[in-house]
């Protein structure tokens, strides 16, 4: 399975715009990318993905790299509610499609 | 809808002891799993199921049972804890990939499980 490396933590402060990087260099051509984040004390819930094309939704935005090989996950405007870890996951086409990998993800400290 | 949902949601368990976490979903969702979350390690994924019936091993299964008699509920027996296995647990569900290829999982709130 193709990995992702994310950066251990990033700090923000609110209302200001939080640019999350993603790497995943081994993605294949059939290879979504989704984020999904997980508050304190929450199981992990879905922000967003995206196979080729930027992407937006009212959680956020996800901007793909032409060659595919990083993402980069954009909150607008960073509440204190952000504050959480963030998973970037690759989910492959075809065969268990739902059977989802997760790394260490970055964990995203927002400063009032 | 309740959506996923996990109990208990703490438990204390002493080495050697057999439980069971349960999982349920009102969803109607076919793909089932259940994932273990320890510091530093990220979510591991324990077992899945794609359906009522089928179950299969996920990165770290042993140690663990499943079933999957219906489609609503999907849970995980410790037979003999083990310290090792203190962790907290959370369940997921989605849709089928025949159904919605992407389609999100839904997590519970998780299990805290100490084994001593």
């Amino acid at each position: 399975d193709a990995k992702t490396t994310q950066p251990n933590s990033m700090e923000s402060n609110e209302e200001e715009p939080v640019h999350l990087p993603c790497n995943h260099s081994t993605i294949s051509g059939t290879d979504y990318i989704h984020w999904y984040r997980q508050l304190p004390s929450q199981g992990p819930e879905y922000v967003i993905h995206g196979l080729t094309s930027n992407v937006n939704n009212r959680m956020a935005s996800l901007a793909i790299a032409e060659d595919r090989k990083s993402s980069t996950l954009i909150l607008h405007r960073a509440t204190l509610r952000d504050a959480a870890v963030y998973y970037c996951i690759l989910r492959p086409l075809g065969g268990a499609t739902n059977k989802l990998i997760f790394g260490t993800g970055t964990l995203l400290a927002v400063q009032p | 809808n309740a959506g996923v949902t996990q109990t208990p949601k703490f438990q204390v368990l002493k080495t050697g002891q057999s439980m069971t976490l349960q999982c349920a979903q009102d969803m109607n969702h076919e793909y089932m799993s259940w994932y273990r979350q320890d510091p530093g390690m990220g979510l591991r994924l324990i077992h899945y199921s794609v359906g009522a019936g089928i179950t299969d091993q996920g990165e770290v299964p042993n140690g663990y049972n499943v079933s999957r008699s219906t489609t609503e509920d999907f849970p995980l027996r410790l037979l003999s804890a083990a310290p090792s296995q203190t962790s907290v647990y959370f369940c997921a569900s989605s849709l089928g990939a025949g159904s919605s290829y992407n389609s999100p999982l839904h997590f519970g709130n998780g299990t805290r499980l100490t084994v001593t």
